[in-house]
């Protein structure tokens, strides 16, 4: 995911709902790929990652999707609580990038009672 | 086990001042890794240490530079200020072993210059 000016494009989900978040990555060679969630004033909390040898994740609550071919990640979340609320954002990086994480603009989340 | 932890958690300083900024990783984590966050620019990766030495460099002047300990402990410090290095400074730890390991954060260190 390339890191864009940030005009934070807005999920809004009723609570209870399940939730999409999409993440166009940049390159090719990428083979880690990571969600995280940031809270307001807090550091990104580990999510889920995945490996470019799988297309699927599954965690509690959470599923990755791997669309190697189109370079296309998504985040669902099941039976969005009001504390998934956050901005997530999406990492890519692997061997071709050493230890370093190229992050995407990231989506706020807003879940309504 | 003790999260990633960073002080300080906020500092003021004005144009031309330098400042030193502290991560400690989780206890047996080896590399550490610093981002810088703004709202314009996103979070954007500065440079990862490992065992004492810069493994990887990310596109910011010499300005931002940084050093690790023997406990593992890493230190980043910002040269001559400007009012553009106004963000939120995180470091990550890992293991350090291999290309494919999570990173995990720290709360940040917000720095505004004014």
């Amino acid at each position: 995911g390339e890191s864009v000016g940030l005009h934070l494009p807005t999920l809004s989900v009723q609570e209870g709902d399940n939730s999409i978040i999409n993440c166009a990555y940049s390159n090719s060679a990428s083979d880690y790929f990571i969600w995280y969630k940031q809270e307001s004033g807090k550091g990104p909390q580990f999510i889920i990652d995945i490996r470019s040898n799988m297309d699927k994740r599954q965690g509690q609550r959470v599923t990755v999707l791997l669309n190697k071919t189109v370079k296309h990640l998504s985040l669902q979340i099941a039976a969005t609580q009001p504390g998934d609320s956050a901005v997530y954002f999406c990492a890519e990086g692997g061997k071709a990038a050493g230890n370093k994480l190229t992050f995407g603009g990231g989506t706020r989340v807003l879940v309504k009672p | 086990k003790a999260g990633v932890t960073q002080t300080p958690r906020y500092l003021i300083k004005t144009r031309g001042q330098q400042v030193t900024l502290s991560c400690s990783p989780i206890s047996g984590h080896r590399s550490v890794s610093w981002y810088q966050q703004t709202p314009g620019q996103g979070l954007q990766f500065l440079f990862e240490y490992f065992s004492e030495t810069q493994r990887n460099k990310g596109n910011f002047p010499g300005r931002f530079s940084g050093r690790q300990f023997s406990n593992s402990r890493s230190e980043m410090n910002v040269s001559t200020l400007e009012l553009g290095d106004s963000a939120l400074y995180l470091c990550a730890s890992s293991w350090g072993r291999t290309d494919q390991e999570t990173q995990y954060f720290g709360p940040g260190t917000r720095l505004l210059v004014l």
